[in-house]
């Protein structure tokens, strides 16, 4: 299909790790992306990977790129009550260069519990 | 740092009325974009700009035009605003090559 597609929930204790997952349609995509939305706030963009990668680890963030079965993942390590927000990941398709657009899923709700 | 800014974070205007909705952009972007978020169908892109005084259409640019006088500002126009545009609106803009997209804070605009 068309979409990307998240889980819509997640719900975590403080000083878990929490993982979120995203499925993409396009294998020719360049990057892709993940944004975290605090309530009432625009995306602010965590992190990214180019499409020849399979991980990248910045602090606590780890993304790992499934590329054979268009699988992204978001792995927060001792996550935080600060964490709980709205995590979409996206897919950058068509264009090339400077051009192209995101394609972005619904969206997972991350609940933190003390 | 990036700053995207949006000129209003709410809205409240009467149906028929003509909206415009403004963003501007600190760091010479050449890429800029409108979406729109609803509950439950996630961000979709109303329209999009590649340099000043150009515009493609994304997914859903009916009701919806554009303006891209500058490089730092890219404009939202409801020509007749009707209820069923009452939605945050986010605008952002690009970094060159494989950078993402920097958004604004959002406006909430309601039509009554």
């Amino acid at each position: 299909g068309e979409d990307v597609e998240q889980s819509l929930f997640l719900s975590v204790r403080e000083g878990d790790s929490s993982v979120i997952n995203c499925t993409y349609t396009d294998s020719s995509s360049t990057y892709l992306y993940w944004y975290k939305q605090e309530p009432g706030a625009g995306l602010q963009l965590l992190t990214y990977i180019f499409s020849n990668m399979d991980m990248k680890q910045d602090q606590r963030l780890t993304v790992l790129l499934n590329k054979k079965d268009k699988h992204l993942s978001l792995r927060i390590a001792d996550t935080q009550t600060g964490d709980s927000a709205i995590y979409f990941c996206a897919e950058r398709r068509g264009g090339s260069g400077n051009t192209g657009k995101l394609i972005f899923g619904q969206g997972t709700t991350l609940q933190v519990k003390p | 740092d990036v700053k995207v800014t949006q000129s209003s974070r709410y809205l409240v205007k009467r149906t028929g009325e003509k909206v415009f909705l403004e963003c501007v952009q600190d760091m010479d972007h050449e890429n800029m974009f409108w979406y729109r978020q609803d509950p439950g169908l996630g961000l979709r892109l109303i329209y999009f700009s590649y340099d000043v005084k150009m515009k493609e259409k994304g997914d859903i640019p009916e009701g919806y035009s554009v303006s891209r006088e500058k490089k730092e500002r890219f404009s939202l126009i409801l020509e007749s605003a009707s209820t069923n545009q009452t939605s945050m609106y986010l605008c952002a803009s690009r970094a060159p090559a494989g950078g993402g997209q920097y958004f604004g804070p959002g406006t909430r605009l309601t039509v009554l």
